[in-house]
């Protein structure tokens, strides 16, 4: 275990629901993000929050909505997605401040939108 | 787009056999690093190499940078079938966040 935890870690939702995912840790990290990984596709960083701030959207479309209520926790709500939005999302989160500090990753939720 | 390209997308190897895995990188980086991630599952940080580097061991893994021809290779000496996994590079460029490739999936068979 990496100290960062995801639930749920499958989550199946129709394209009408709407869904949150959460990411917790207590590694005591300050900078929190949100990845997308499809098949075949380089891991796609969706969201970054620095000390509860958002920092990064890389142009991720409107229905996916980060919050970051504390440096602990990041939760990312879901509503009308699309089947393409199907894949597994990764929660990762570091020391802010420093590139040589290593990512450590969440186990991941893999999602289908029917 | 700053993404790390591995190569080969796909490895196969008996075990005890060492496999290498490649990375290439299109910009000047501070760091480069390497992360695993077994079926499913978050990905693991393995080894981190500065762009002062040229070398760097950990274990059973070997990583090499080559600033110049802005790539990188990741060696696993004596494989073993718990290797099995993908193994991604991730390079850190301008403010506080990592850009990845695609991977190469590695599988040891026993």
């Amino acid at each position: 275990e990496t100290g960062v935890t995801q639930t749920p870690r499958h989550l199946v939702m129709g394209m009408t629901n709407k869904k949150s995912l959460k990411c917790e840790q207590h590694l005591g990290h300050n900078a929190m993000y949100w990845y997308k990984q499809s098949a075949k596709k380089p891991l796609e960083l969706m969201f970054v929050y620095n000390f509860k701030e958002q920092t990064e959207n890389n142009s991720v479309p409107s229905r996916f909505s980060p919050e970051c209520p504390n440096s602990s926790h990041l939760f990312l709500h879901l509503h009308t997605l699309q089947p393409e939005d199907s894949a597994l999302y990764l929660c990762a989160s570091k020391l802010a401040g420093g590139s040589y500090n290593e990512q450590f990753f969440g186990p991941g939720t893999r999602l289908t939108v029917l | 787009s700053q993404q790390g390209e591995e190569d080969p997308q796909a490895l196969s190897i008996q075990e005890g056999e060492n496999a290498t895995m490649n990375c290439s990188y299109k910009t000047s980086i501070n760091n480069l690093q390497w992360y695993r991630q077994n079926s499913g599952r978050g990905l693991v940080h393995l080894i981190l190499i500065r762009s002062n580097e040229r070398e760097k061991h950990s274990g059973r893994l070997r990583v090499t940078l080559d600033t110049s021809k802005k790539s990188s290779s990741l060696l696993i000496t004596a494989s073993r079938a718990a290797d099995t996994a993908s193994y991604f590079c991730a390079t850190w460029v301008e403010g506080n966040q990592f850009y990845f490739g695609t991977g190469t999936s590695l599988t040891v068979i026993p």
